[in-house]
């Protein structure tokens, strides 16, 4: 069984552009979360879906960032514009079971 | 501010000690989980504890949830090189929907 995969697994971008990040979950994983955790700093909740529905977004840090999971399958979240302060790496992870949770390997992202 | 406080931040012992990390909160937490990462990978769930009071194991980690659902710990017995690592622990809230991670400590085994 395939583990959850992000893609890219490193953006280097200027401030100002737009990135987009993707998530494919674990087939058949209803709950898909996305994390990120800036330079030393703990890893922070961003939001959470069920299926195609966002159930809890108060983690997303301003309406910079947009996370959509269309069909309930990938998620991507796009940061435009970036800030230098985005910076970081950004996890996603899947569940089936309510907590379970699968992380992904996670996107660096590096804004200048 | 930080919700969950983790101790030490880093530990260095050699193979064959014995060691505890302790996770703290002035929250209550529906259930608490403790993960292992990698460098270039995502955290692995080891555990998950729910009720008050309740201890885990899991070959030679012990896992501990306070009574009150605020605190827990991670004891490993004869630390070996491949426990290195950075454990994380992450509380819940009562819907599943969100999780708030501790900064991590990060373990090094010396051979």
């Amino acid at each position: 069984e395939a583990g959850v995969t992000q893609f890219p697994s490193h953006s280097v971008i200027e401030k100002g552009q737009t990135v987009t990040l993707r998530c494919d979950p674990i087939s058949g994983h209803d709950n898909l979360y996305w994390y990120r955790r800036v330079m030393g700093k703990e890893i922070k909740f961003l939001l959470h879906f069920v299926k195609e529905s966002k159930q809890d977004e108060s983690g997303m840090p301003n309406n910079r960032f947009l996370a959509e999971r269309t069909g309930g399958t990938y998620s991507t979240l796009k940061v435009q514009p970036a800030e230098l302060e985005d910076s970081g790496v950004y996890f996603c992870a899947s569940s089936q079971a309510p907590g379970k949770q699968y992380f992904g390997p996670g996107t660096r992202l590096t804004v200048t | 501010t930080q919700l969950l406080e983790q101790s030490p931040q880093f530990l260095s012992i050699q193979e064959g000690e014995n060691l505890t990390v302790y996770c703290n909160s002035s929250s209550v937490f529906s259930s608490l989980q403790w993960y292992r990462q990698e460098p270039g990978e995502g955290p692995v769930l080891l555990v998950t504890v729910v009720t008050g009071g309740e201890v885990k194991k899991l070959k030679r980690l012990t896992f501990q949830f306070g009574d009150a659902r605020k605190d827990s710990s991670l004891h490993i017995t004869a630390a070996q090189p491949g426990d290195t690592g950075l454990y994380l622990c992450a509380g819940a809230g009562y819907n599943f929907n969100k999780f708030y991670f501790g900064s991590g400590t990060k373990l090094n085994v010396k051979p």
